[in-house]
Formats: C-alpha cells, structure tokens, sequence
C-alpha cells in the first residue's frame, strides 16, 4: 500500500459546479496536510495548508481533514475553468530528523472544467 | 506569498555537458530547499533535502555525483546535472521551506531539461 493514495481523474465537471478532491494516507505520523495546484508544465502552488484535524476555508475553496478515518479532502465551490489542473495533496510529520519537513505527495487529480 | 524562482526555465543541451539550475527564495530565508523532478503526467519524485551550509540529503536510486547539489545561502541553491545524456531529460523543481515557520513549502516554477 502506497503511503498517500489519491485517484488521478481525469474528473470533468461543468463550471458552477462543487468539486469534491481527496486522498487517503497510511502513515499515522502525518500532521500537516497540503493542496497544491499545478498547471501544465509549472510548479505546484500552495493552496490550502492544514495542521491536524479539522477544516479550513479559503475562498472557494475548504479542505478537510479526519485524521481518525487518515483521510483528507478539497472542496472547489463555484468552480471555473481557469481552475482546471492538477491537484496535488501533500503531508508530511512533525518529526525532526534525516526525514523531516519532506512532503509526500499524492499522484494528483488532474481536473477540467467545462464551460 | 513566499516566491520561489528558477533560472532557467528552459534549457536545451548535448549529451555529455553540465547543466546547472538555480533555486532562489525571492522574498524570504529558506534554511531547507528540496528538488524534485516530475516525469510526464506523474507526481513529483523527491531527489534531494538540502540545508544551508551543509551536505545535501539524497533519497535513494539518486546519484549524488550525478546531481551535484550546493545551498550555499539562505536563499539559493544550486542543481548541477553533470554529463547529463538523454534520460535526464525531465521537468526539474525546486521547493523552499519558510525558516522557523510550519512545514509550508513554496515551489520554483520549474526548468525543463532536454538532453540531445
């Protein structure tokens, strides 16, 4: 089992509508949880940053996280086409060491909207 | 935001040369920079974990005579491709980690590497 899952798509909605995006994860350690959004043939973007349980809003955009259920999602209200890409979850512990601060990401859901 | 930039964005060479690709944190410290290189329609694949004024950290199957890495300041750092040949070619990023703040980290837009 990989240690961050996460569906890559493709997913098609039409503009307007609420996008669902999530991951699911392995390691009990994560507690910092990450959204990046990356366009063709650019780096990611940091969207949405999260630290342990609970939700967060942005704009349109929210992201959740239930560590108990070791699952983390992004909601896109009134989506746009100029909100279509790839995105990207992250996480990583809060450990120090060798390892620390290193994000793990997921394969990305890359996402079209449909005007 | 933090900006990240990435010099270049693009780079063309022959087989056999070196390639070097610069890394800055515009508009704040980064103690830690992270490099990464994404294939065609994957994620990203963590090379290497560089602290200023220290040896970087490779993840493995990565050459570290290969990909030379320097963090020689708070707010650069360097990737040197050396003898780079043609399955080196590939989409190389760089990330920044905000000194003494969480564990956000801010992304470089990216040097496509095309080996001839």
């Amino acid at each position: 089992q990989k240690e961050v899952e996460q569906d890559p798509g493709p997913l098609s909605v039409p503009e307007g509508a609420i996008v669902s995006l999530n991951c699911t994860y392995s390691n009990s350690a994560f507690q910092y949880f990450m959204w990046y959004r990356q366009y063709s043939r650019k780096g990611p973007e940091l969207l949405m940053y999260t630290y342990s349980s609970g939700n967060k809003e942005d704009g349109r955009f929210t992201a959740q996280v239930d560590k108990s259920s070791k699952y983390i999602s992004l909601f896109i209200r009134d989506s746009q086409p100029s909100d279509s890409a790839t995105y990207l979850c992250a996480m990583s512990s809060a450990y120090s060491g060798a390892g620390s601060y290193q994000l793990t990401f997921g394969k990305g859901t890359k996402l079209s909207v449909i005007p | 935001g933090a900006v990240v930039s990435q010099h270049p964005s693009r780079v063309i060479c022959k087989s056999g040369t070196s390639v070097k690709i610069e890394c800055r944190s515009l508009d704040f410290q980064a103690t830690t920079m992270f490099w990464y290189r994404q294939f065609p329609k994957q994620s990203l694949m963590l090379m290497a974990t560089s602290n200023e004024g220290s040896k970087a950290t490779y993840e493995q199957g990565v050459e570290k005579d290969k990909f030379l890495i320097n963090h020689a300041s708070l707010t650069l750092s360097t990737l040197t491709v050396t003898s780079a040949h043609p399955e080196d070619s590939s989409f190389y990023i760089c990330s920044a980690r905000v000194a003494g703040a969480h564990n956000e980290q801010f992304f470089g837009p990216g040097t496509r590497l095309t080996v001839l």
